[in-house]
């Protein structure tokens, strides 16, 4: 699976725009960018993920760079309950061994403060 | 409600003991994942299923056992139980193991072993 790296940490005023970067330069054509999230040992919840185009859904917009190389998940208002654990995930495709499971880093923890 | 059911919510038992995990996948999700998350530790693969049939296996100790039945639900065996099991163990379901296809987490069994 493709490697990705996070920031480990991030601060977000409430209300504003929060971005969480990641990078994933060795992603393969076939691969998908998944954003999770996890707020205090709740089960992960699924944000949005993308192949090539930016995408939006009500939750989130996902900004994929041109080479595929990083990507930025937006929050576009923060509050205070979208402080969490954000992983982001390099989605292997179906086959061999991996057959599309998520392989979870230590993401970005994002404080929402008032 | 992501519509992955997890039983039960919480377990305490005792070292060498067995218990079983159960999941139903959410409506129509073949693919069914097992994920353990310990304190020290993010989120660990352990198992896949398909439609039945083990598809990938991650880190999964030989003491643990999982199964999917004909009805897609799936269970989680642990035996032989050490205090370093206690874990939240995540059970998470997708239409197939396609990378295009989103997988959804339930809320997690939080295993105690006393």
């Amino acid at each position: 699976d493709a490697k990705t790296t996070q920031p480990p940490s991030m601060d977000c005023a409430e209300g504003r725009a929060a971005n969480l970067p990641c990078n994933h330069s060795t992603i393969s054509g076939n691969e998908y960018v998944y954003w999770y999230r996890q707020i205090h040992s709740q089960g992960p919840q699924y944000i949005i993920h993308g192949l090539k185009n930016n995408e939006t859904n009500e939750m989130a917009s996902l900004i994929i760079t041109e080479d595929r190389k990083s990507s930025t998940l937006i929050l576009p208002h923060a509050t205070l309950r979208d402080t969490a654990v954000y992983y982001c995930i390099v989605r292997a495709n179906a086959g061999g061994t991996s057959y599309g499971k998520l392989t979870f880093g230590q993401g970005t923890i994002l404080t929402v403060h008032p | 409600d992501s519509g992955v059911t997890q039983t039960p919510k919480h377990l305490i038992t005792a070292t060498g003991q067995r218990v079983t995990l159960r999941c139903s996948p959410r409506s129509g999700d073949l693919s069914v994942y097992w994920y353990q998350q310990s304190l020290d530790q993010g989120l660990q693969f352990l198992i896949q299923y398909y439609n039945g049939e083990e598809r990938a296996k991650g880190n999964i100790l030989e003491r643990f056992s999982a199964q999917q039945f004909p009805d897609l639900h799936s269970e989680l065996n642990l035996s032989s139980l050490e205090l370093g099991d206690s874990a939240l163990y995540f059970c998470a379901s997708s239409a197939s193991g396609a990378s295009g296809n989103t997988i959804y987490f339930g809320e997690g069994s939080w295993l105690t072993v006393v």
